[in-house]
């Protein structure tokens, strides 16, 4: 039940790319299609952003991008944007339930 | 469209037990699994439990293991956690989320705060 592996923080200037990265193991990332990406705003509830490795729900703008490889998993946000600004977590499935990561905070510089 | 509204949070006296319900609609609640997913001040999200669509199967974190309990009656369309033996670590928003696919959470509710504190 340990989290995914996230970096604390990560920035970018407006319309530039900004990407995360999520570490986890073969037992969740690296066994499964189930990665998800959620975005939260300060005092919000969490939004799925990306599900899937690189599906995205109705609504989400294809700036948000996932990939995979192995046991690390990806979300880039591309043409950045002020309301971009905010925590994003990773998540797997890992057989029963879904684990997060520690989570990364994204400034838009 | 797809709500989900917690109730049930608030203050609790460490040792004490309480029960916090999601109430959903604008969906079919007995086809989809949920989640309880909380976050404690200033940290990050964290599964709490997870029940099957069908109830038939949960699962739960090991700190909350014996203490927590997830249900769910379909015919409400309401989830539950009854939370007992409460820690001064188990102080967080508490969120309820759909499951539409092994752990992916599309909908979530707006959250309910339970503070344990003497």
């Amino acid at each position: 039940q340990s989290a995914l592996t996230q970096p604390p923080s990560a920035s970018g200037s407006p319309g530039q790319s900004v990407t995360i990265s999520c570490t986890g193991t073969s037992s969740d990332v690296g066994g499964y299609i189930y990665v998800s990406w959620y975005q939260q705003h300060p005092g919000k509830a969490p939004k799925l952003m990306v599900y899937e490795v690189n599906k995205r729900p109705s609504g989400v703008p294809d700036r948000f991008s996932g990939s995979k490889s192995g046991n690390t998993a990806s979300l880039t946000v591309s043409g950045l944007q002020a309301e971009d600004e905010a925590d994003y977590y990773c998540s797997s499935y890992a057989g029963g339930n879904s684990v997060f990561g520690t989570g990364t905070r994204v400034t838009v510089l | 469209q797809v709500q989900l509204v917690e109730s049930g949070g608030g203050v609790v006296q460490p040792g004490r037990s309480l029960r916090l319900a999601c109430a959903a609609s604008g969906f079919t609640f007995s086809a989809h699994g949920f989640y309880w997913v909380r976050q404690a001040p200033g940290k990050g999200l964290e599964w709490v439990a997870v029940i099957w669509y069908d109830g038939s199967k949960e699962y739960y974190r090991d700190s909350v293991k014996g203490r927590f309990t997830v249900s769910r009656d379909n015919s409400e369309s309401t989830l539950y956690l009854q939370m007992n033996s409460l820690r001064v670590e188990d102080t967080a928003v508490y969120y309820c989320a759909r499951d539409i696919s092994r752990g992916v959470l599309l909908n979530w509710g707006q959250g309910a705060l339970v503070t344990v504190s003497s």
